[in-house]
């Protein structure tokens, strides 16, 4: 069974921080996902990384898999309000290439 | 372009009673994804249909939920005789193409269940 683990699980920081969150497994992924989640609303995709060691931006987010593609890392830089959310990563891989396999998430706010 | 629809966003119902889930995907997409979020853990892969075929029900449990995806209309998950451990949310996603890493799966809002 694969397992993605995320941390920390909660991070609460200040408008203008910086900050990094993890997403690690023991298991090789074919590719693997970043997801943000509102409350009441479904994951909505950020970024797909799918070769080993690839650097992906976004605006202020980084999103880099690790060269083994067994991690990723996401890091955002003068971190806002709107930033507030619930980060999921997920892995694509084990035989299937359909089934994502979910870390629990990192829970950010960003406080004003 | 419609996102993923997911209707009811709420569903209460009594311990025993039978909940109807419905998704209909992104204007284009034949394939279907379910997804169960319990409190406290990840999504949790539950079924893949393309239409009117179950192609994975792996993540299923294996009595009172079955799922489907007709050649009109949208793909139902239904739950049997739910039990408080159904309490969940629900999602479903869709994408265009399916058996590919390239092929982005899209997600709806999700429903909210909730046995009483």
């Amino acid at each position: 069974t694969q397992l993605l683990e995320q941390s920390p699980q909660f991070l609460s920081i200040q408008e203008g921080e910086n900050l990094t969150v993890y997403c690690n497994s023991s298991s090789v992924f074919s590719s693997l996902q970043w997801y943000r989640q509102e409350p009441g609303e479904g994951p909505v995709l950020l970024v797909t990384v799918v070769t080993g060691g690839e650097v992906k931006k976004l605006k202020r987010l980084t999103f880099q898999f690790g060269d083994a593609r067994k991690d990723s890392s996401l890091h955002i830089t003068a971190a806002q309000p709107g930033d507030t959310g619930l980060y999921l990563c997920a892995g694509e891989g084990g035989g299937s290439n359909y089934k994502l396999t979910f870390g629990k998430g990192t829970l950010l706010t960003v406080n004003p | 372009n419609a996102g993923v629809m997911q209707n009811p966003r709420h569903l209460v119902r009594r311990r025993g009673q039978e909940a109807r889930l419905r998704c209909s995907p992104m204007k284009g997409h034949s394939h279907v994804y379910w997804y169960r979020q319990l409190p406290e853990e990840g999504l949790k892969f539950m079924v893949y249909l393309q239409k009117e075929n179950i192609i994975d029900e792996s993540g299923m449990p294996k009595e009172r939920f079955s799922a489907e995806f007709p050649k009109e209309g949208p793909s139902i998950l239904r739950i049997q005789q739910v039990v408080r451990g159904d309490s969940a949310a629900y999602f479903c996603a869709s994408s265009p193409r399916g058996q590919s890493f390239t092929d982005t799966q899209y997600f709806g809002p999700g429903t909210r269940l909730t046995v009483l």
